[in-house]
């Protein structure tokens, strides 16, 4: 079965600092990968995901992340943090090779709250 | 914005009673699925349909049921509701499987006294 961890419930960082978002997976073969963000009282929004085209992979509001597969992780990175990032973000997995029975289902990381400060 | 909405946003219920949570589309999307998020366990998958009538069983299915009796809307049932079924229940739709990913809805918070 598909599982991911995110290291780290808390991150807090400083305005214009690095952001460095941990994800690992566990599957045996490179799964379908990506990242959400959820402000306070809203659904998720996609930030970006993998798909097997490109290893580095860019997403909305300047966040990037790179698949290894060698060290089955996806993180997610910023070079400089915004007051705005303040989130909760989260790291989702699905099985590229089960094809139709899969559903389209994705596993979900227990998150990882960012907090920025000035 | 894409066209799902999730009903009421907000519910208090007392224990042992029956709750229905809709969750209606107009993207026409095939695939739909019941989410709960609880702090420190993420989301976990209550149940999926892949089509109208086809429904299945996630992670954490007891104590809910679904049903899908046409294409835009989900409805999850709290068949008797208890604490622990307090949470913030998600919908998400998805056009296909693999590398489609999920749009969510807004959520409802649900709280079970």
């Amino acid at each position: 079965a598909q599982s991911v961890t995110q290291l780290g419930s808390h991150v807090s960082v400083s305005e214009g600092a690095l952001v460095l978002l941990r994800c690992n997976y566990s599957s045996s073969v490179p799964p379908y990968l990506f990242w959400y963000v959820q402000y306070p009282n809203q659904g998720l929004q996609l930030l970006l995901k993998y798909t097997s085209a490109a290893t580095l992979v860019k997403g909305i509001n300047g966040f990037e992340a790179e698949f290894k597969k060698s060290e089955t992780s996806f993180h997610l990175t910023k070079p400089s943090a915004h007051m705005s990032d303040a989130a909760e973000y989260f790291c989702a997995v699905s099985d590229p090779w089960a094809g139709g029975t899969s559903y389209g289902k994705l596993t979900f990381g227990q998150g990882t709250i960012l907090t920025v400060h000035p | 914005d894409a066209g799902i909405t999730q009903s009421p946003r907000h519910k208090v219920t007392e224990t042992g009673t029956p709750v229905t949570l809709r969750c209606h589309q107009t993207e026409n999307h095939r695939y739909m699925y019941w989410y709960r998020q609880d702090p420190g366990h993420g989301l976990r998958l209550i149940h999926y349909s892949y089509g109208v009538k086809d429904t299945d069983k996630g992670e954490v299915s007891d104590g809910y049921s679904v049903s899908r009796s046409k294409t835009e809307d989900f409805l999850l049932t709290l068949e008797s509701a208890t604490s622990s079924q307090t949470s913030v229940y998600f919908c998400a739709i998805s056009e296909g499987t693999g590398d489609y990913g999920y749009t969510f809805g807004s959520g409802t918070r649900l709280t079970v006294v």
